[in-house]
């Protein structure tokens, strides 16, 4: 069965610098979506992305962040400058429509 | 803006027993429902969904009925096993955006 994958599972980092979470949706799905879960919090949207640009972010993904679908197969999620705060487990999700999304398995991101 | 709460937990069970997770929303909408459950050490997974009022959504003896008069969508399962063990989220999908708002999560442990 086909699922979305996601590298690397963890990541360990020094506050300020840059990190990219990858992401590999499934194939035949138009849209795709970056969420977020702080340990003992919710799940939260980051953003969501169809046609080749975001269709809608939240208030969370400020101008740190940066999403891209450099090929046709993977999909990024981009955070510039790194803050303790950014970490969390990072969700990729994908859908073939506006229905049932599919996750990845997440990447835990550590700021130091 | 849209929300779901559920059930506080964390909830023990003994196998065999029957299990109730609590799930109501708010939204302006008619959003579509759904039961995600994530397992030890692995990313979010879809239990089963509902698109709309009295729809009942199901998997692996998983239950969960869209009640639009009370705004709630209440998981259930009449006998549980030890492999149940896991976190469970509730989300709401609203049709003008497309993203998953979640619960808290509520952690089930099944003890044999």
């Amino acid at each position: 069965e086909p699922e979305v994958t996601q590298t690397p599972s963890h990541q360990v980092t020094q506050m300020g610098q840059e990190v990219i979470l990858r992401c590999v949706p499934i194939s035949n799905h138009l849209y795709f979506y970056w969420y977020r879960q702080i340990l003992g919090q919710k799940v939260e949207f980051l953003v969501s992305f169809y046609n080749n640009e975001i269709s809608e972010k939240s208030e969370i993904f400020d101008d740190q962040f940066s999403v891209e679908r450099p090929d046709g197969s993977n999909f990024t999620l981009k955070i510039r400058s790194t803050k303790l705060e950014d970490s969390a487990m990072y969700f990729c999700a994908s859908s073939e429509s506006t229905d049932t999304q599919y996750f990845g398995p997440g990447t835990r991101l550590t700021v130091l | 803006g849209d929300s779901v709460t559920q059930m506080e937990g964390p909830v023990t069970l003994s196998e065999e027993a029957f299990l109730t997770i609590n799930c109501t929303y708010t939204a302006t909408g008619y959003p579509s429902l759904f039961w995600y459950v994530q397992y030890p050490g692995e990313g979010l997974q879809l239990l089963l969904k509902a698109t709309k009022a009295d729809d009942k959504g199901s998997n692996k003896g998983f239950e969960a009925t869209y009640r639009k008069e009370t705004t709630s969508f209440h998981l259930e399962k009449g006998s549980v096993q030890v492999s149940d063990s896991a976190v469970y989220f509730c989300a709401l999908s609203d049709v003008s955006d497309y993203k998953l708002s979640f619960g808290a999560g509520t952690t089930v442990t099944v003890r044999a």
